[in-house]
Formats: C-alpha cells, sequence, structure tokens
C-alpha cells in the first residue's frame, strides 16, 4: 500500500554539527509535503513545507529537499541545537485541505 | 501562526466510563479538523476527518460509535471516547485547517489514561 517512511529510527549529532533527517514517500500523487517536530508529550509543530513543483525551499537553520524521482524527501538542519532534540516526522498529502499521511518518524538527540 | 488549543491535556478515567476532548481554533475559523491517535514511540494514525456541519468520516477500522465526533461550529470539534477501555489509553492530537491553506495546525495533544 502507500506509504510514507523513515529509514532510521534515531539519529544522534554532535552539537553544532548539520542534521540531515531523510524520508521516502510511495505514493507519486502527492503534491505537498511538511516537516513536523514533536517534542515529549505535545502536538507536532510545523518547520517547513514543500510543493511538488520545488525541489530545495529554505527557512531558517533548516532546508528541506524533495527528490521527486527517487520519491525522497530530507531535513537538513544547520548548526543544531539541544533544542532541537525531538521527534521529526515528515508528512505528506495529495492536495489541497486533504488528510496528511505521517511517516513513522525518527528521534534526533543532539550531544552536548 | 493560528492556535489551535486542545483540552485537557491530561485525563485519568475508569474503565466504562465516557470522556470528551475539545479542540478549538482560537484565531481562526477551521473547515476541517482532524482527529489523531498516537502510541508511545510511533506515528500519528488519522482516525477520522471532521467538517462543521456533517458527518465525520472515519478512517478504516476505526469504530465511529465508539470515537464520537461532533463538529458544531467553525471552532470546535468534539472527540468523546465512549466506554472507555485500558486499550483506549492513547494520546489524542487534533488539527484544524483553515481551508485557505494546506498547512494544518495542531493542538497540545490530550493523554488519555484509562484505568
Amino acid at each position: 500500500g502507500e506509504s510514507v517512511g523513515l529509514h532510521l529510527p534515531t539519529l544522534s549529532v554532535q552539537e553544532g554539527d548539520n542534521s540531515i533527517i531523510n524520508c521516502a514517500y510511495s505514493n507519486s500523487a502527492s503534491d505537498y509535503f511538511i516537516w513536523y517536530k514533536q517534542e515529549s508529550g505535545k502536538g507536532p509543530q510545523f518547520i517547513i513545507d514543500i510543493r511538488s513543483n520545488m525541489d530545495k525551499r529554505q527557512g531558517q537553520r533548516v532546508t528541506v529537499l524533495l527528490n521527486k524521482t527517487v520519491k525522497h524527501l530530507s531535513l537538513q538542519i544547520a548548526a543544531t541545537q539541544p533544542g532541537d532534540s525531538a521527534v521529526y516526522f515528515c508528512a505528506e498529502s495529495r492536495g489541497a485541505n486533504s488528510k496528511l499521511t505521517f511517516g513513522k518518524g525518527i528521534t534526533l538527540s543532539v550531544r552536548p | 501562526g493560528a492556535v489551535v488549543s486542545q483540552h485537557p491535556s491530561r485525563v485519568i478515567c475508569k474503565s466504562g466510563t465516557s470522556v470528551k476532548i475539545e479542540c478549538r481554533s482560537l484565531d481562526f475559523q477551521a473547515t476541517t479538523m482532524f482527529w489523531y491517535r498516537q502510541f508511545p514511540k510511533q506515528s500519528l494514525m488519522l482516525m477520522a476527518t471532521s467538517n462543521e456541519g456533517s458527518k465525520a468520516t472515519y478512517e478504516q477500522g476505526v469504530e465511529k460509535d465508539k470515537f464520537l465526533i461532533n463538529h458544531a461550529s467553525l471552532t470546535l470539534s468534539t472527540l468523546t471516547v465512549t466506554s472507555a477501555h485500558p486499550e483506549d489509553s492513547s494520546f489524542y492530537i487534533c488539527s484544524a485547517e483553515t481551508g485557505k491553506a494546506t498547512e494544518a495546525f495542531f493542538g497540545q495533544g490530550t493523554r488519555l489514561t484509562v484505568v
């Protein structure tokens, strides 16, 4: 069936290093992708999004890359900080106001 | 960004009782609200899509008679877990969309523990 999944369950990085979190999706009809950050006991927090007509989008310290050829999405966090420690989810949808399908999630742990 | 408030943040109830969770959009009108369930160390699983003034659309495998959803206004949707059992213990999260953008705004979640 259609799915959105992540390659690694956990990622440990040194404070100050860059982090790269990867996500694979299987539905070529998906046209909107979002990265969320979830801290323990809280709801998901929007980080950055990208539409299928783009391959890169930058925010503050974060960059999302979309490779439609291989159905791959990545989130890059520059100069990772302890406050970045959380679970990160990619999500995809098909069309405006359609439901989101979430990936499995990856835990980012930042070492001081 | 828009604010979605979910209440309560934590609730403990006895097995067999019902629990109501509220999801409010504080500064915008939400044409669509979504309810998710999340087990520990797992992803969010969509339970149902709620549109104001109409019946909710439930995902496959979600019992509509057990998880009652009411979307009575453009700023409020409620999820009632009826006759709760320990296996219903989970983290329930709502999200709301404005209809003008695809971005969904999430509530802070409700930790339900059924004892």
